[in-house]
């Protein structure tokens, strides 16, 4: 069965501490992407990858970072520079240019 | 500055009648528009879509139109369905990037049976 996994289900730090959101995929897409969610607000894109070894800034990039070394995986790292990290993170993956995103069920990270 | 609004957090409908959502846009360089549904502890799926170039597309129980003039768009769900309950985002792409999107805020659709 195709899809986009993201691990763990939810995720709970200590301000200060760097924590990475895993993402895998097994559709072969070739673009991947982080989105963020929070309460009564619409998804807002963090940062973006087209192809291996490449990836772009989205909207809201400060303090975080992302690797795409392998097509499948796009992890992303919320460093202690995030000074709003409590959210839920939402990994996507798109096909052909054109073709909708399709998203994985999400990591609630809580930092307290 | 949203880019993109959904101007009502909620809307309850009654089951088999009509639900229309709606959403506005500020830019006029978006030409793709989406339609995602988002149950709770879940990722959006995608529902709908439409292009600049077209004012209506249609899949089943779903419509979308677009009013390019007015700068907004629609989502039309007829029969509306319990199982339609869920958070509806309108979303808008102008890069050429089907990807990078401009969502609104959602609206949470309630369909009482």
């Amino acid at each position: 069965d195709g899809g986009i996994t993201q691990s763990p289900k939810y995720l709970f730090r200590k301000e200060g501490q760097n924590v990475t959101l895993s993402c895998e995929q097994n559709l072969n897409h070739d673009a991947m992407y982080w989105y963020r969610q929070d309460p009564g607000q619409g998804l807002r894109l963090i940062y973006y990858s087209q192809i291996v070894n490449d990836f772009q800034k989205g909207d809201i990039a400060e303090g975080y970072s992302v690797s795409r070394e392998k097509k499948e995986s796009f992890p992303l790292t919320v460093t202690s520079a995030q000074k709003n990290p409590t959210a839920f993170y939402l990994c996507a993956s798109s096909g052909v240019q054109g073709s909708p995103l399709h998203f994985g069920n999400g990591t609630r990270l809580t930092v307290t | 500055d949203q880019q993109v609004k959904q101007n009502s957090p909620s809307l309850s409908v009654q089951e088999g009648r009509i639900s229309i959502l709606n959403c506005d846009y500020t830019n006029s360089m978006f030409d793709y528009f989406l339609w995602y549904k988002k149950y709770p502890a879940e990722g959006p799926t995608f529902l709908i879509s439409i292009s600049s170039i077209k004012d209506k597309n249609e899949d089943g129980r779903f419509t979308v139109f677009l009013n390019k003039s007015a700068k907004h768009l629609s989502l039309h769900i007829v029969p509306s369905q319990p199982g339609d309950s869920a958070v509806y985002f309108c979303a808008a792409s102008g890069s050429g990037n089907t990807g990078k999107l401009i969502f609104g805020q959602g609206t949470t659709l309630q369909v009482k049976p």
